[in-house]
């Protein structure tokens, strides 16, 4: 298994310019994420998914999209790129999503290193 | 609001010292939680995780977590560092219901040999 892969790993975008981090796991995973990781604010989750088809909002959603069409794949899109969205983009999965007793652990990414200009 | 709070931002420690990191969580109805390691240009690890049963946990690399339900708290201990130690450190929290993992702020660990 490769696990959860991002690409690219880094990026420098213009303020305005759009683009999609790819995201994708071959574990079979019903749960995916997208967190972004700045100095001194820890990991802040942008959107999740439980399930392919089913998306979410996390803590920090304004000015990204997501969508959930396979099991495999989870892209974030940034529609119009500013420079507070410079940071370290991680993805991750897990087995399951949530409930008593799950005992299912986040699997992370390599990140995404992202700067706009 | 679900939210995590780690105490220490930065902390310095020498060799062998004893390490205890502070964590509270504030969610309702049942919780995982967890506390991760990412050492310098690497992602994140998971240190060890606790779901139910014992609330004394014990994680990779000597680690150890108490879960503290009366105080809302999963503080991560070590009894000696090792200078390989040095790593920054995220507690992280689950909602049982819905599934969303939020992180912790993160503290800095050095330590010094």
């Amino acid at each position: 298994n490769a696990g959860v892969t991002q690409t690219p790993k880094f990026q420098v975008l213009k303020t305005g310019q759009s683009m999609t981090l790819q995201c994708a796991q071959d574990m079979n995973h019903e749960y995916m994420s997208w967190y972004r990781q700045d100095p001194g604010m820890g990991l802040r989750l942008i959107h999740y998914s439980v399930g392919a088809g089913i998306t979410d909002q996390g803590e920090v959603p304004n000015g990204y999209n997501v969508s959930r069409s396979t099991t495999e794949d989870f892209p974030l899109r940034l529609l119009s790129a500013a420079p507070s969205q410079t940071s370290v983009y991680f993805c991750a999965s897990s087995p399951g999503t949530s409930g008593q007793g799950s005992t299912d652990t986040q699997y992370f990414g390599p990140g995404t290193r992202l700067t706009v200009l | 609001a679900q939210s995590v709070s780690q105490h220490n931002h930065h902390v310095i420690l020498s060799e062998a010292a004893s390490l205890e990191l502070g964590c509270n969580y504030s969610y309702g109805g049942t919780v995982n939680l967890f506390w991760y390691v990412q050492y310098p240009g690497q992602h994140l690890q998971l240190l060890l995780k606790y779901f139910s049963g014992d609330p004394l946990v014990k994680g990779i690399k000597g680690f150890e977590a108490e879960f503290i339900k009366s105080k809302f708290s999963f503080n991560l201990r070590k009894p000696s560092v090792q200078w390989s130690d040095t790593a920054e450190y995220f507690c992280a929290a689950r909602s049982g219901n819905t599934g969303k993992l939020i992180f912790g702020q993160g503290t800095t660990l050095q330590v010094k040999p």
